[in-house]
């Protein structure tokens, strides 16, 4: 059973870190590219950033130079590290699993529970 | 990066049809057969109801289907349930592996 757990979220002050982990299970992790994918409270879903099999990288505009995604095939985990933080980052944060058709996203077919990050004075 | 654009709302009675649009541009759901659609209900993760526009995931029931004309695509619902009120949002892959999703739509069964 193809599992998705992210952990790491939190209560952190604007201009604070967080770092983002989703513990996956249940496929063969490095055969797959990863996502992560945010919800602000009572708001849509929105793209934050995408990392390919062999490690290439995408971020959306409202996070680019400020979040970094990386993965460790060995250990099966995807990570965010998000710097700068603002206000407008609350969001339940989501790893989602893509399919892809000639290396372009198709779909998103598995995701995780999410992680709530809250950024606040 | 602008959300693709979906009404706010959309409601029907049971056993009736619904269909819920999603307009892009000639960069995103115009020029890729990459739309999908999710349903998600309160406090649970999406799930994913069409891919490439009109495909179903297998275990998806066959009132949930997808079309596609210029840079329009939609969702429709036959046959409404009480369990298909959810928010539905639409995604398209938008170039450089980026990929977009629509603002939103909150289906009530009345």
């Amino acid at each position: 059973e193809v599992q998705l757990v992210e952990s790491g979220g939190g209560l952190v002050q604007p201009g604070g870190s967080l770092r983002l982990s989703c513990a996956a299970s249940g496929f063969t992790f490095s055969s797959y590219s990863m996502n992560w994918v945010r919800q602000a409270p009572g708001k849509g879903l929105e793209w934050v950033s995408y990392i390919s099999r062999s490690n290439t990288i995408y971020y959306a505009d409202s996070v680019k130079g400020r979040f970094t995604i990386s993965r460790d095939n060995a250990k099966n985990s995807l990570s965010l590290q998000m710097n700068s933080l603002r206000d407008e980052d609350t969001a339940v944060y989501y790893c989602a699993r893509a399919q892809e058709s000639y290396y372009k996203v198709n779909y998103f077919d598995y995701w995780g529970q999410g992680t709530l990050v809250t950024v606040s004075s | 990066q602008s959300a693709l654009t979906q009404p706010a709302s959309v409601s029907g009675s049971p056993g009736q049809s619904i269909t819920i649009s999603c307009t892009g541009t000639s960069s995103d759901v115009g020029s890729y057969n990459l739309v999908s659609w999710y349903q998600q209900h309160p406090g649970k993760a999406p799930k994913v109801m069409i891919y490439e526009v009109s495909k179903r995931p297998s275990g998806v029931s066959i009132r949930f289907s997808g079309s596609k004309s210029g840079n329009t695509a939609s969702l429709t619902i036959s046959g409404l349930q009480a369990e298909d009120e959810a928010d539905y949002y639409c995604c398209s892959y938008a170039g450089s592996s980026t990929v977009l999703f629509g603002g939103g739509t909150k289906l009530t069964v009345l």
